[in-house]
């Protein structure tokens, strides 16, 4: 059974970073592309990027380029999405999906919430 | 950027009733579409890739078609589970993009 579970809830201040990780299990991990999505509170599903472990390739949404890193350590079959200084306006659900097409998402992580507040 | 709108933005309905929600691209996108189901506190689930291909354990009542810039999901005689939102993403070209999502609300 596929599955991705990621890391627990965030509560962090402005200026801080952080690192949240995507453990996928259940498939050859270097096969799938792994997105990620935001979901502000109350609203819509933002497209961030995309990560190949394979060869390591990444691509990032014009919106996010530049503003998080997407990264994955194929030894432990885990994704990470990071920032290295958080904005109360990154406050939001954070999803981690994939599947065996590098286009749709079959496979979602639980979400992880951050909530950045000072 | 290839901009998905979906409409309507919300629908009400009751059970038993047929609903259509349509979403378009900003350019052609041949049949990478898909179209995913979001209820609270949920992750999405995909419902129909392809444009018109149904997942597995999806019920039939689901149906998607189109091609190039204009798409529909269709439920058929909708069930109770079936109120959420319902979101459309294009994967023709990166970045991928996603609709404004419609939530289908009970009348």
């Amino acid at each position: 059974e596929v599955q991705l579970v990621q890391s627990g809830a965030e509560v962090k201040k402005p200026g801080e970073s952080l690192k949240i990780s995507c453990k996928g299990s259940g498939y050859i991990f270097t096969n799938y592309w792994i997105g990620w999505v935001r979901q502000m509170p109350g609203k819509g599903l933002e497209w961030m990027g995309t990560f190949f472990p394979g060869d390591s390739d990444t691509r990032y949404s014009p919106s996010f380029q530049g503003q998080v890193t997407i990264s994955a350590d194929k030894s432990i079959n885990t994704a990470y999405l990071q920032w290295s200084s958080l904005k109360a306006s990154d406050t939001a659900m954070y999803y981690c999906a994939s599947g065996d097409s590098s286009s749709w998402y079959v496979y979602w992580g639980q979400g992880t919430l951050v909530t950045v507040s000072s | 950027d290839i901009q998905m709108t979906q409409s309507p933005s919300s629908v009400s309905a009751s059970v038993g009733d047929r609903v259509t929600i349509t979403c378009r691209a900003s350019q052609g996108i041949s049949s990478w579409l898909a179209w995913y189901q979001q209820k609270p506190g949920k992750a999405p689930n995909l419902l129909i890739s392809a444009a018109s291909s149904l997942q597995s354990g999806v019920p039939s009542r689901f149906s998607g078609s189109g091609s190039g810039t204009d798409f529909t999901l269709t439920i058929n005689s909708l069930q109770p589970e079936d109120f959420a939102t319902y979101y459309c993403q294009q994967a023709n070209s990166f970045p991928y993009t996603f609709g404004q999502g419609t939530k289908l609300e009970i009348k």
